[in-house]
């Protein structure tokens, strides 16, 4: 069965610094990957969309890569700040697209 | 634009009884799925509809069941409530059934 794999730790960074998070599937070529943010007691946020034949995609201070030789996509928050600080969760369409696999997400803190 | 929106935002319950939870997509989306996220992991697919009928279903026992309206809401039901049924459950709605999804607030489920 399709599995994803985040980060499981807190990562922690002090301002201003870039933030790395990795997702890594296994069993499966999705046919695109998406990022959300979630913070404490609120529904996901979309954050970015990338498709299988896109190496790179970048919006204001986030970048994304997909490796689909790897199975891993990481994203990345350059000059982070205080308020960047939330779960990011990475999502994969499964079942002919019908149905959304999430990881279980990972836990940035980000200090002033 | 009003976003997605769901009712009740909290909810108590005991072991046995049955639960209806509402969602109201955002105008001009035809497609709600449902989530069930647990404290500390991301959120588990349980259903998604699309033009009133169902496109995915995710592992989750028949006493969880769900449909959508005319107009697009839906309503995610779930009968004779277990302890472990206790979560914030997620609707998204998307234009079409493999596209973005935006989420609503959730719903917090306790059941004692």
């Amino acid at each position: 069965s399709q599995k994803i794999e985040q980060n499981s730790e807190a990562l922690n960074i002090q301002e201003g610094k870039t933030a790395t998070l990795t997702c890594n599937y296994t069993n499966y070529s999705p046919a695109y990957l998406q990022w959300y943010r979630q913070d404490p007691g609120r529904g996901p946020v979309f954050l970015l969309l990338i498709r299988e034949n896109e190496k790179e995609k970048r919006k204001e201070r986030l970048k994304v890569t997909f490796d689909t030789t790897l199975k891993q996509s990481l994203f990345h928050i350059t000059a982070s700040q205080p308020a960047d600080s939330a779960t990011y969760l990475c999502a994969l369409p499964y079942g002919g697209g019908f149905k959304t696999i999430f990881g279980a997400g990972t836990r940035l803190f980000v200090k002033a | 634009d009003a976003g997605v929106t769901q009712s009740p935002t909290h909810l108590i319950k005991t072991r046995g009884q049955h639960v209806t939870l509402r969602c109201s997509p955002i105008s001009g989306h035809k497609s709600v799925s449902w989530y069930q996220q647990v404290l500390g992991q991301g959120p588990q697919f349980i259903f998604q509809y699309y033009e009133k009928e169902e496109r995915g279903r995710g592992n989750f026992p028949d006493r969880f069941s769900a449909r959508q309206f005319p107009n697009y809401s839906s309503e995610l039901n779930v009968n004779a409530l277990l302890l472990g049924d206790s979560a914030l459950y997620l609707c998204a709605s998307s234009r079409d059934a493999q596209e973005t999804q935006y989420f609503g607030p959730g719903t917090r489920l306790l059941v004692l």
